[in-house]
């Protein structure tokens, strides 16, 4: 069984600021995906960034980057200049085996300030 | 590309009602939907698995005769939550994958229904 933890439930950063997101894993497969999601309050689920268990750089899309700790079992997002429209819940995702099925964790409230 | 259309985005209804949930992929085949549930201020929590013109696998817990999931083709999955009753109120959201796509791609969301039963 896979098993996300997300271990802040709410943030706060500025506006223009960076933040990092914390994820932590568990899993017994060597192959695996890493997955962040974000939920604006209207509820849709918006893909954000993937990490391969193989890949050996870390991912990056645009203003998000995956820091991939494999040893840790860490993957935590970076969001770098937030954004007043960056406020919504995060939520950090595993994927194992041809199944495809994703484990969430319990997420992560972020609120950008002015 | 890549779209899952959900339908309809908010449903509410009376005890007792059945009531149906669609989900399309647009611009894909998806051999491949997903159930997700999702209480106020909670995780997404995977209900059952569907495969085109093959019966749903459904998570520990979920009773499949309360949540009937039918996937007839390659662009629609629907979700029927039978005798509906208060405690069926939440979010249900779907997503979908397709032929070909690696296991590691992705899964493409719906945008989800908030579902109330009176």
């Amino acid at each position: 069984a896979q098993k996300i933890t997300q271990t802040q439930p709410g943030m706060f950063v500025q506006e223009k600021e960076a933040v990092t997101l914390d994820c932590t894993y568990d899993t017994s497969d060597q192959s695996y995906g890493l997955f962040w999601y974000k939920q604006p309050s209207s509820g849709e689920m918006i893909f954000l960034i993937y990490q391969g268990s193989y890949d050996e750089q870390n991912a990056t899309e645009g203003r998000y980057s995956l820091n991939f700790q494999k040893a840790r079992k860490s993957a935590n997002l970076v969001i770098s200049a937030s954004q007043l429209g960056d406020s919504a819940m995060y939520f950090c995702a595993i994927n194992t085996g041809t199944a495809s099925k994703l484990t969430f964790g319990t997420g992560t409230r972020l609120q950008v300030t002015l | 590309g890549a779209v899952v259309s959900q339908h309809p985005s908010r449903v509410i209804c009376k005890s007792g009602t059945s009531v149906k949930i669609e989900c399309r992929s647009l611009d894909f085949q998806a051999t491949t939907m997903f159930w997700y549930r999702q209480f106020p201020k909670q995780s997404l929590m995977l209900m059952a698995t569907s495969n085109e013109g093959s019966k749903a696998t459904y998570e520990q817990g979920v009773e499949k005769d309360k949540f009937l999931i039918n996937h007839a083709s390659l662009t629609l999955s629907t979700l029927t939550v039978t005798s509906a009753h208060p405690e069926d109120s939440s979010f249900y959201i779907c997503s979908a994958r397709g032929l070909g796509f690696d296991a590691n791609q992705p899964q493409h969301f719906g945008d989800g229904t908030r579902l109330s039963i009176l």
